[in-house]
């Protein structure tokens, strides 16, 4: 069975601090990997997505994250956080054989 | 903005009332979902539709019942919900299920649901 952790559940940034936002899953076989974000009151939007190639991706504001293979890892980064970065991330994986699998989220909160 | 458009955004029924949720999508995905969001939690997948048949029921209480009439729209029928129901219902669409680019959801701004 597919699964995905996020260990970071709260995490509190000053502006211009790095993010970096741990994603592990679970599953020996070939993997789409994702990050939503969810601002308040918003809908879920996709930050990033990774289904093959350069295991750098980059997304939207200024996120990226690596897909590490052999430590079954999709850690989310950023360099310099904005107080509008604010908001719940998930990371969330699809194997194909079922639907997308969330993981518990984490919420950034930015300081101004 | 997203091109799932859900309906209604805010919706308190007691727990003897049928009410419907509403979800449409213009982007000729031939896959939909529906996901419930409990504040705080991550969504959790409830169905999915895939060529407008049910493929997924993660074990769902048959008070919740999806329809989809047709590739665009797809409901979710109410019917004597508890306290404990409350939540936020998210709608998705993707290109085609268990494809290659599987899990690019795009999900509509939810239905928030209070059973009182």
């Amino acid at each position: 069975a597919q699964s995905v952790s996020q260990h970071n559940h709260h995490v509190i940034l000053s502006e211009a601090a790095s993010l970096e936002l741990g994603c592990n899953y679970s599953y020996g076989g070939t993997v789409n990997l994702f990050w939503y974000v969810q601002y308040p009151g918003q809908h879920l939007q996709l930050l990033l997505k990774y289904f093959s190639g350069d295991p750098l991706v980059k997304g939207i504001k200024g996120f990226e994250a690596e897909f590490i293979k052999s430590k079954f890892s999709f850690n989310l980064r950023k360099p310099s956080v904005q107080w509008s970065d604010t908001a719940e991330y998930f990371c969330a994986v699809n194997t194909g054989r079922r639907a997308l699998t969330f993981g518990s989220g984490t919420r950034l909160q930015v300081q101004p | 903005d997203t091109e799932v458009t859900q309906t209604p955004k805010h919706l308190v029924m007691g727990m003897t009332n049928k009410k419907s949720l509403k979800c449409e999508q213009h982007m000729g995905h031939r896959a939909m979902y529906w996901y419930k969001q409990k504040a705080k939690k991550p969504p959790e997948l409830m169905f999915v539709y895939s060529y407008e048949k049910l493929s997924i029921n993660e074990s769902v209480p048959s008070r919740f019942s999806p329809e989809c009439p047709n590739s665009s729209l797809l409901n979710l029928h109410l019917h004597a919900l508890q306290p404990e129901d409350s939540a936020l219902y998210l709608c998705a669409s993707s290109g085609l299920a268990g494809g290659p680019r599987t899990g690019e959801l795009f999900f509509g701004e939810g239905s928030r649901l209070t059973v009182l």
